[in-house]
Order: structure tokens, then C-alpha cells, then sequence
């Protein structure tokens, strides 16, 4: 089944410890992308990937880090996680099309900051 | 600047009746692609339609229907006959073409069907 999957589902955690938001594929897809969401401001990207080891900042990158050494993995990382990345974070891909295809989102996860 | 407006944040219906989201979408791009997406209560995004710009023809799919106008920048979306499994958030979202693949999402439009 075509899919993209993350983990873990909900998380809660601490200020400043680190921790790692895995996201995978299995559709070959050459782009990968994370956003956020938050009450009143929809989605928001932070980071995206147009390929392996290609990365590039979206709207919000700051206070996270990612990489794609994959083509089919893109986690997010939070080095030093603040109560105000407390939030809903969804890990898409879709086949690099100039834009035309749909992007396919991943369950999203569910992180509290303490 | 690529720019999404859901004016409408929030829609209380009874059952049966129609609704009609509004989106407005501002770009300078002559060639873009505009997405609506629905996010249920379990909380995961589904890709409804897609559509693009040089495609003006409206589309139905069984009780949804969309209705693409150049002219005033909208992209709107009806929901015939509502029913309860449609309560959800529904987000516009625009792609200006080539360049980084981003969506430009709106801020969602929470939409409840009541029985």
C-alpha cells in the first residue's frame, strides 16, 4: 500500500530534550516536505527536500533541523524543543511535477513541549 | 507572493443542507494548481480534487462540486445535501508551478453537519 508513515504518532516531551520525528515512503517520490499545524494559522512548511542530501528551508525552520540521506526517509529533527513547537506535524511527498500532483501526508504527529 | 484566504472559519449546518466553502487565492504565477484537502476528526489530510489554472471547467463528484473562476481568483467548493460524515476541516491550498513543489495552505474551514 502506497503510504507515508510517522513516527511516533503523539509525544510529549520535555524543554531541551532532544528528539527525532521519523518520516517514510515507500512511492519513490522525489519530494518530501514537513509542516506544522496550528489553531487559526492552518499549515505551515519548515523544511522541504527535493531530493537526496537536497534540502531548503519553508516558512518556519527555525528550531529544526532535518536531512535526507534516503530517498525514502526525511526525519525531523528538534535539537532543543520549546513549548512553542507544541503543535501537529505532518511529513507529505509527491513525485517532483512542477506542482501538479497532489502531495500525499503522512498520519501526522502530535507533539507536546513541556 | 503566493496567498490563500478561507474567509470563513467556521460553518454549522443541519443535515441536508447545502454549503459552499469559499477560497480565494492570490498569485502573480500564470500557471498554478489549486488543492482542496479535508481533514476528519481522526486528524489525517485527504486530497479531495485538484485542479489547474488553465483548466476553468467546474467539476462534480458525486455531492461535491467545485467551481474554478479566473476572474475573481476562487476556487469554491459545495457540498450537496450534507451529511454528518462530512464534518471536517477543509483547507485550500495553492502551488505556484515549478520551483520548490510548496503548497500554500489556507487556514481551514471547520465545517459541522449536525443530525
Amino acid at each position: 500500500e502506497a503510504q507515508v508513515t510517522q513516527n511516533p504518532r503523539y509525544l510529549i516531551t520535555v524543554t531541551g530534550k532532544k528528539l527525532t520525528v521519523t518520516c517514510s515512503q515507500n512511492m519513490n517520490h522525489e519530494y518530501m516536505s514537513w509542516y506544522r499545524q496550528d489553531p487559526g494559522l492552518g499549515l505551515r512548511q519548515i523544511y522541504y527536500s527535493m531530493n537526496v542530501e537536497v534540502t531548503d528551508k519553508g516558512d518556519v525552520p527555525e528550531g529544526y533541523k532535518v536531512s535526507r540521506k534516503e530517498k525514502r526517509n526525511f526525519p525531523l529533527i528538534l535539537e532543543s524543543p520549546s513549548p512553542n513547537q507544541t503543535s501537529l506535524y505532518f511529513c507529505a511527498s509527491s513525485p517532483l511535477a512542477g506542482g501538479r500532483e497532489e502531495q500525499y501526508f503522512g498520519p501526522g504527529t502530535r507533539l507536546t513541549v513541556t | 507572493a503566493q496567498k490563500v484566504t478561507q474567509a470563513q472559519t467556521e460553518i454549522s449546518v443541519v443535515e441536508k443542507e447545502d454549503v459552499t466553502l469559499d477560497c480565494v487565492y492570490e498569485t502573480r504565477d500564470t500557471t498554478y494548481y489549486l488543492f482542496w484537502y479535508k481533514q476528519p476528526p481522526s486528524g489525517e489530510l485527504v486530497f479531495l480534487i485538484r485542479r489547474n489554472s488553465f483548466d476553468e471547467q467546474n467539476e462534480i463528484s458525486g455531492r461535491y462540486s467545485w467551481n474554478f473562476q479566473k476572474s475573481t481568483s476562487s476556487f469554491n467548493f459545495t457540498i450537496t445535501a450534507s451529511q454528518v460524515v462530512d464534518s471536517a476541516v477543509y483547507f485550500c491550498a495553492l502551488s505556484p508551478q515549478g520551483g520548490s513543489e510548496k503548497l500554500v495552505f489556507g487556514k481551514g474551514m471547520k465545517l459541522t453537519v449536525n443530525p
